[in-house]
């Protein structure tokens, strides 16, 4: 069952512009993760805010968590032609037996030179 | 050298062969995952393993099988291969919330 949504489907921006994307969720959390997956390759962790941290930062990336309207922001600050990917959500509900994380279908960003 | 790697990176089959994909794992993790990957969806969790001797079906786990042969090691095999197996295989290791994947397995059943 899909637990994280993300939004858009796809994004296309150009160099040095910020890249927006959105995560909304379904049921409560323990916390959200963002994973980045270049083209058929495995994913890479990005960033984890937990249920109680409204906002995060690493580096070129901040994430916003609202708790109250089950969603989640990632914004890619100045984007790069390296940051073309796709950006997945994945959460831990805490309805979960076993810490399992449930991935959203993703958001695919292109930046365009 | 990468700390998750799959074997094989590419194969391709038949309808109705078994196939097994092995992962190895060199980060010292107790859990280990196997999940799929389809055009323009996300993962999703075929089986997990929190230690040798802990096995737990996922999401989508008929028509496939696990081995856990070792803490480093996580096999994920399929009896009757078909052609809606047709997908993405990643194998993912953690020891708390982040997991670490594997560069991934691309099947394909003719």
């Amino acid at each position: 069952s899909q637990q994280g949504e993300e939004d858009p489907q796809a994004l296309s921006i150009q160099e040095g512009e910020n890249a927006t994307m959105n995560c909304s969720y379904k049921t409560s959390i323990n916390n959200l993760q963002w994973y980045r997956q270049n083209s058929g390759r495995g994913l890479v962790h990005l960033i984890l805010i937990r249920s109680n941290e409204r906002e995060k930062h690493s580096g070129r990336l901040r994430v916003t968590l609202d708790t109250s309207k089950k969603s989640s922001s990632l914004l890619i600050t100045a984007s790069r032609a390296a940051d073309t990917a796709s950006y997945f959500c994945a959460t831990d509900a805490v309805e979960n037996r076993d810490d399992k994380i449930i991935f959203g279908k993703g958001t695919r960003l292109h930046i365009l030179p | 050298d990468a700390d998750v790697t799959q074997t094989p990176r590419n194969r391709i089959t038949k309808t109705g062969k078994r196939i097994m994909l092995e992962c190895s794992q060199t980060k010292g993790h107790d859990r280990m995952y196997w999940y799929r990957q389809d055009p323009g969806l996300g993962l999703r969790l075929i089986y997990y393993s929190f230690d040798v001797k802990d096995i737990n079906k996922g999401e989508i786990s008929d028509g496939y099988s696990v081995s856990r042969q070792a803490q480093a090691k996580f096999s994920l095999s399929l009896e009757s291969a078909i052609p809606n197996q047709t997908a993405l295989y990643f194998c993912a290791t953690s020891a708390g919330a982040e997991q670490y994947f594997g560069p991934g397995t691309r099947l394909t059943v003719t």
